[in-house]
This record gives C-alpha cells, sequence and structure tokens, in this order.
C-alpha cells in the first residue's frame, strides 16, 4: 500500500525548533520529488518546500526560506523538515506529499494525514 | 507573485445537481492548474491536475477545463461524497512553487 505516515508534531514555544519526518511506503522514493505543505486550523492550504528525487534541488516559500531546512534519506524512505525559529505563525497541521515524478514542480499526488505544530508560550 | 481567486466561495446545492467552481490566476499560468477535494478531518486528494486531466481513480463527473488564466472545476451531478472543500493550484517550473487558492466549500443545500 502506498503510504506517507508524518511525525515530529507537537507543542514547542516561540523562537524554538522542530524536526518533522514523513515515512514513505509503497513506491520507490528516490525516484519522485517530495513536498511539504502546511494547513492552519481552519484556513486554507500553503505550500511551504519542496525537494527533487535525487535529493540535490529544494526550494521554499518566502515565508519560511531561512528558517526551514528540507531533506530526504532514500536510503530510509524518509523525508525530513527542519523548522527553526518558530511563531505563531508556523501554527499549522503540516502536510508531507509525493510528487508524480522526480522533478520539484510535479504535481502532489499523494498526501499524508498530516502532523500538528503548535507554536505558543 | 502569482495569486489565485476562487468563486464563489460557498456553493450550496442539492445532490443531483451540478456544480461549476471558478478560478482564476492574477496572470496567464498557461494549464498549470490541478484542482484538489479536501472533506473535513482529511488530506487533500489531487482530483485535476494539468486543467483537464483526470488524476488516476477519479470519477468521470469530475471535469476541468480552461487555460490562461480561467479555469473551471465542474462535477456533473453531486453525489452525497462530493460535498467538501475544492481548492485549485498553480505551479512554477522554475524555481519550482506552488499557490493555492483559497478553496471553494460546497455545501447541501
Amino acid at each position: 500500500e502506498v503510504q506517507l505516515v508524518e511525525s515530529g508534531g507537537g507543542l514547542i514555544q516561540p523562537g524554538g525548533s522542530l524536526r518533522l519526518s514523513c515515512a514513505a511506503s509503497g513506491f520507490t522514493f528516490s525516484t519522485y520529488a517530495m513536498y511539504w505543505v502546511r494547513q492552519a486550523p481552519g484556513k486554507g492550504l500553503e505550500w511551504v518546500s519542496g525537494i527533487n528525487g535525487s535529493g540535490g534541488k529544494t526550494n521554499y516559500a518566502d515565508s519560511v526560506k531561512g528558517r526551514f531546512t528540507i531533506s530526504r534519506d532514500n536510503s530510509k524512505n524518509t523525508l525530513y523538515l527542519q523548522m527553526n525559529s518558530l511563531g505563531a505563525e508556523d501554527t499549522a497541521l503540516y502536510y508531507c506529499a509525493k510528487g508524480e515524478s522526480s522533478y520539484s514542480s510535479s504535481w502532489p499526488d499523494l498526501w499524508g494525514q498530516g502532523t500538528l505544530v503548535t507554536v505558543s508560550s | 507573485e502569482i495569486v489565485l481567486t476562487q468563486s464563489p466561495a460557498t456553493l450550496s446545492l442539492s445532490p443531483g445537481e451540478r456544480a461549476t467552481l471558478s478560478c482564476r490566476a492574477s496572470q496567464s499560468i498557461s494549464s498549470y492548474l490541478a484542482w484538489y477535494q479536501q472533506k473535513p478531518g482529511q488530506a487533500p486528494r489531487l482530483l485535476i491536475y494539468d486543467a483537464s486531466n483526470r488524476a488516476a481513480g477519479i470519477p468521470a463527473r469530475f471535469s476541468g477545463s480552461g487555460s490562461g488564466a480561467d479555469f473551471t472545476l465542474t462535477i456533473s451531478s453531486l453525489e452525497p461524497e462530493d460535498f467538501a472543500v475544492y481548492y485549485c493550484q498553480q505551479r512554477n517550473n522554475w524555481p519550482p512553487a506552488f499557490t493555492f487558492g483559497p478553496g471553494t466549500k460546497v455545501d447541501i443545500k
């Protein structure tokens, strides 16, 4: 079964750091781009970051550039998002999504169920 | 930065009716547009990509059209499971990036 399972979310104080993980199964992980997309409570979807299949190319939304780092370990079929200098505006459900190809502009065609990040003192 | 606008914000319809959802881009995006469905408590699901191509497993009652800056998602006859929020999304090929519209909620009249 093709599946994405996110983990690592939780309650974190403003200014803190958190690392999210996304475990992939059921497909050849290294041949697909991967993404992080977030959704603030009751709000719409916001693309956060993307990485190509090999991990050599990464891209970020302006709202997180310089604070978040996306990476992947193809030997472990796992995607990561390192989040630093967190603020209240980063509170959201963070989804991991798989691209339809290895290019980091390919459409996200499979999504996990998300992990909730709450930034609050 | 390309901005997507969706209308209406809410569409109240009955099962069996036809739903027409609009997505407008602030500048031409060719056919680089996708549509997603999101039900409460669930992850988004890809319905349509490249403006008019149905994703795998998506019923034929869902169709997409348009190019340039104006796009439409049509649900030909609403089933009970179709009541949800629908988002459009555009992509930049370089640098790779995505933008979502604010969504249209289709609810039961």
